[in-house]
């Protein structure tokens, strides 16, 4: 299946700082690009997702990047809230629509 | 729309016994759900992939006969852990496939404890 790194595996951030997730896929052939945010015993929450024919887009606060020449994207979380506190995945498809999930990123926003 | 249910959303049972996890949408059709297990403070690991009215795919390293998947209808796919030990426990996690050819909607997820 594909491989999925995310980084960094925890990240702390001021209320009001900015916060980025980085993501590298290895199948060339992706073209379907979802962050979910998934807090404590709960379900994973789709918030944004992007597709090849795109470079970034954005929904409200928060944005995504994608490089398909160096397969990486990026989750930008701009104005960060205590609420925006949560575990984030990245994923990525490969073939028959099958997801495979980064390892996750605890983000902590401290008030 | 895009609604998955699960149930139950938790459980203790024995080791050895089995028990059936199920996996609804609510108010859509699935052709195709997938199945996922996460351990505490870990990812997502895709277990199979359950398509109606034929076989499930499963991940490499996943067993097929302990780990049966049925996909009779177009709203409902079962998981059946069965001869479950301790090391079953986790949390178990099924999507659905909605909107488009990646898109998938999560369930609740059901908690896996066995003694």
């Amino acid at each position: 299946g594909e491989n999925v790194e995310q980084h960094p595996s925890t990240l702390s951030v001021q209320e009001g700082d900015s916060a980025v997730i980085k993501c590298t896929y290895s199948d060339s052939a992706s073209n379907y690009f979802p962050w979910y945010k998934q807090e404590l015993g709960k379900r994973p929450q789709l918030i944004i997702d992007i597709r090849s024919n795109v470079g970034e887009k954005k929904d409200q606060r928060i944005a995504v990047t994608l490089n398909k020449t160096a397969k990486h994207f990026s989750l930008h979380i701009t104005e960060t809230q205590p609420e925006d506190s949560a575990v984030y995945f990245c994923a990525a498809p490969s073939t028959l629509g099958r997801l495979y999930f980064g390892r996750g990123t605890q983000l902590t926003v401290w008030p | 729309g895009a609604v998955v249910s699960q149930h139950p959303s938790w459980v203790i049972c024995k080791s050895g016994t089995s028990v059936k996890i199920e996996c609804r949408s609510l108010d859509f059709q699935a052709t195709t759900m997938f199945w996922y297990r996460q351990f505490p403070k870990q990812s997502l690991m895709l277990m199979a992939t359950s398509n109606e009215g034929s076989k499930a795919t499963y991940e490499q390293g996943v067993e097929k006969d302990k780990f049966l998947i049925n996909h009779a209808s177009l709203t409902l796919s079962t998981l059946t852990v069965t001869s479950a030990h301790p090391e079953d426990s986790s949390f178990y996690i099924c999507s659905a496939r909605w909107g488009g050819p990646y898109e998938q909607y999560f369930g609740p997820g059901t908690r896996l404890t066995v003694t």
